[in-house]
């Protein structure tokens, strides 16, 4: 398995705002992943964050509103830019493991409310 | 399309009972995965079971899976207070390297 922290765990932040969520994981890995929860509903992929190269977003998501980084294989950062009230959401971080399983495990989480 | 969909959508049972929920998709799959997320934290894995696979356990989670139906069920036996949460399937479609979710099943266990 893989454990996995993230900061911060929640942030009620104002419109217009950025906020940067940082991703630690105890282990060297490939690929991470960034989704995003809204309010009752489930996950949504936002993009794969690759060492070494720029980031893949998903339909409907853009690298200027929410900026990856991933400048080692352990840890990577996600932005949310110019924030308004429909980016209230839980932002998560999830990684592969290697080998037959390819399990996915997945970050606390980072509770995100937009006044 | 590449999805999964979740049945029931919301189900509540008395404590000691049985829950059964369900996932079905539309293309092949390399795997599913089930999850448990309490309150809107985060994701705790549960099982894991291959395309070649047709059941699992892990204590009082069953999992099965039927491919010519392309469908998944998730039981859980002898349900406590604690199992109330809200469970998803997700999927890691053949060719593809991310998981994608289901819409997820409500449980709610009443003592």
């Amino acid at each position: 398995s893989a454990v996995i922290s993230q900061k911060p765990s929640r942030d009620i932040c104002q419109r217009g705002t950025s906020l940067t969520i940082q991703c630690q994981v105890d282990s060297q890995v490939t690929m991470m992943f960034w989704y995003r929860q809204q309010p009752g509903q489930s996950l949504t992929l936002i993009a794969t964050a690759n060492q070494g190269s720029e980031a893949t977003y998903e339909s409907g998501f853009v690298i200027d509103k929410f900026p990856i980084s991933r400048p080692n294989l352990t840890f990577s950062t996600l932005t949310v830019s110019n924030m308004s009230p429909e980016d209230s959401s839980i932002y998560l971080c999830s990684v592969f493991t290697r080998g037959l399983n390819n399990e996915q495990f997945f970050g606390p989480g980072t509770r995100l409310t937009v006044l | 399309s590449q999805q999964g969909e979740e049945d029931p959508q919301a189900l509540s049972i008395q404590e000691g009972e049985n829950a059964t929920m369900n996932c079905s998709y539309k293309t092949s799959i390399n795997n599913l995965q089930w999850y448990r997320q309490n309150s809107g934290r985060g994701l705790v894995h549960l099982i894991l079971i291959r395309s070649n696979e047709r059941e699992k356990h892990s204590g009082r989670l069953r999992v099965t899976l039927d491919t010519s139906k392309k469908s998944s069920s998730l039981l859980i036996t002898a349900s406590r207070a604690a199992d109330t949460a809200s469970y998803f399937c997700a999927l890691l479609f053949q060719g593809a390297q991310k998981l994608v979710f289901g819409q997820g099943t409500r449980l709610t266990i009443n003592p």
